[in-house]
């Protein structure tokens, strides 16, 4: 049974630093690996995926990587501001999607 | 982009009565759509795979007779609540992907209160 860890559960920067989000999941045997980003009483809106063959996936400020073979995953946050407060989830994709509890960001002006 | 609209955002309901929840596929076909349901500070929990024009795959612990899923087309689902009590109450959201590759799309979510 897949298994999707996400760490840290919670996190506080000031405006302006970088950071680094982690992703873990007990399975390699994975289509692919999708963050998205959660606002409070929202749905789900998708930051990147990233195939099984790939290694990063980049959008503007964000950068996620992908280590399949030791089933980790990062998000790495380059200048961060407050409106990148949010709540991050991990989802993995192999028979179904499975996601992780998410990591809760309050990037402080 | 894929674009899921889901509806309403929002519902009040006595206990005993049933609410639908809507989730379209707008600029794509979705041969498959997925219904989750999200507690407090939780992850989202898949509760079934709704597949057009038959019947939809419940996950283990959910009631099917309780969530009537029904995907008569290949651009809409719906998750009906049937008999509705306090403990349903719940973020209910669902999910659709244009075809392989190209991730997952999610609706903005459903949030259910039952009083």
């Amino acid at each position: 049974k897949q298994e999707v860890t996400q760490i840290p559960a919670a996190l506080s920067v000031p405006e302006g630093e970088n950071l680094v989000l982690n992703c873990s999941f007990t399975d390699s045997a994975i289509y692919n690996l999708q963050w998205f980003r959660q606002d409070p009483g929202k749905g789900l809106t998708s930051l990147l995926l990233i195939q099984s063959s790939q290694r990063e996936q980049t959008s503007g400020r964000l950068n996620a990587s992908l280590d399949k073979s030791s089933g980790r995953s990062t998000l790495y946050i380059a200048a961060s501001q407050p409106g990148d407060s949010a709540t991050y989830l991990c989802a993995v994709y192999s028979e179904k999607l499975v996601f992780g509890k998410g990591t809760k960001l309050t990037v402080n002006p | 982009g894929a674009v899921v609209s889901q509806h309403p955002s929002r519902v009040i309901c006595k206990s005993g009565t049933s609410v639908k929840i809507e989730c379209r596929s707008l600029d794509f076909q979705a041969t498959t759509m997925f219904w989750y349901r999200q507690f407090p500070k939780k992850s989202l929990m898949l509760m079934a795979t709704s597949n057009e024009g038959s019947k939809a795959t419940y996950e283990q612990g959910v009631e099917k007779d309780k969530f009537l899923i029904n995907h008569a087309s290949l651009t809409l689902s719906t998750l009906t609540v049937t008999s509705a009590h306090p403990e349903d109450s719940s973020f209910y959201i669902c999910s659709a992907s244009p075809g392989a590759g190209y991730g997952y799309t999610f609706g903005s979510g459903t949030r259910l209160t039952v009083v």
